[in-house]
C-alpha cells in the first residue's frame, strides 16, 4: 500500500532563509505525489505535482520539489522563505483511488 | 473562476442536533469527497461519490450520512453529533479518480468549521 511519511511536525526557519520539508513515501509503483498547504481555517490548496513527466515539479508561490526515486523521496523547498509561508503542508500520495497524507509538518517563519 | 464551494464556513449545532453541511463545484468534476480533519492532524477520507456512486470508508461511523443530488452539489448529514464530530470539514472533487493521472488531482473547498456545544 501506498503511504508517505514527513519528517518533522515542525520547521521554523527565518524570513529569507532556505525552507526545505522532507517528504518519503512508500509505493510498490510508480507513485504520483502531491503538495498541498493549509493556511488557518482555509481548505487545501494545491502547491504541485508529481505526475513522472519530469523529476523536478515547479509549483505555485516560487516552491519546487524533486523526485527522488533511489531515496524514494519528494522533498520541499523554497529557496528564499516569506512569512506569508507561515502554514501547514501536506505531502501525499495517491493510491487504492484515494489520497493517502502524510501527519503535516507546520512551518514558522521567524522574522 | 471555477471553484469548490462551502457553506456555511463556520457551523455551530447542539449535541443530538442534525445538522448539514453544504458543497457545490463550478468544475464539473465527476467525483467529489468528503474529508474530517481534527486539529493538528491529516485530513480523513469519510467517503465520496464517483457520479451517483456512493462509496463509503470502511471506518466511516454510521452517523454520517451524504447526498449527491445531481452534479453540482454534494451534501454532509450529521445525524446525531456528538462532541468528537467538532472539526473541520472539506469538500474535494477530482475529474477521475484510480487512473494514476492528472485527472486524479483533488481540488479543496475552503472547509466548513463544525464546533458541537
Amino acid at each position: 500500500a501506498q503511504s508517505v511519511t514527513q519528517l518533522g511536525s515542525h520547521v521554523s526557519v527565518s524570513e529569507g532563509a532556505l525552507v526545505l520539508l522532507r517528504c518519503n513515501y512508500s509505493s510498490s509503483v510508480p507513485p504520483y505525489l502531491f503538495w498541498y498547504v493549509q493556511y488557518p481555517n482555509q481548505g487545501l490548496q494545491l502547491l504541485l505535482k508529481y505526475t513522472s513527466a519530469a523529476t523536478l515539479v515547479k509549483g505555485i508561490n516560487g516552491f519546487e520539489a524533486e523526485f527522488k526515486k533511489s531515496e524514494t523521496s519528494f522533498h520541499l523547498t523554497k529557496p528564499s522563505a516569506h512569512m506569508s509561508d507561515a502554514a501547514e503542508y501536506f505531502c501525499a500520495v495517491f493510491g487504492a483511488q484515494k489520497l493517502v497524507f502524510g501527519q503535516g509538518t507546520r512551518l514558522t517563519i521567524n522574522p | 473562476d471555477a471553484m469548490v464551494i462551502q457553506n456555511p464556513r463556520y457551523q455551530v449545532t447542539q449535541f443530538g442536533k442534525p445538522v448539514t453541511l453544504s458543497c457545490s463545484q463550478t468544475l464539473n468534476h465527476n467525483v467529489m469527497y468528503w474529508y474530517q480533519q481534527k486539529s493538528s492532524q491529516a485530513p480523513k477520507l469519510l467517503f465520496h461519490y464517483y457520479d451517483k456512486d456512493f462509496n463509503n470508508e470502511a471506518d466511516t461511523p454510521d452517523n454520517f450520512q451524504s447526498r449527491r443530488p445531481n452534479t453540482s452539489f454534494c451534501f454532509l448529514d450529521i445525524r446525531s453529533p456528538g462532541l468528537g464530530d467538532a472539526a473541520m470539514y472539506l469538500c474535494a472533487t477530482s475529474r477521475e479518480t484510480g487512473t494514476g493521472g492528472a485527472a486524479d488531482t483533488q481540488y479543496f473547498g475552503p472547509g466548513t468549521r463544525l464546533t458541537v456545544l
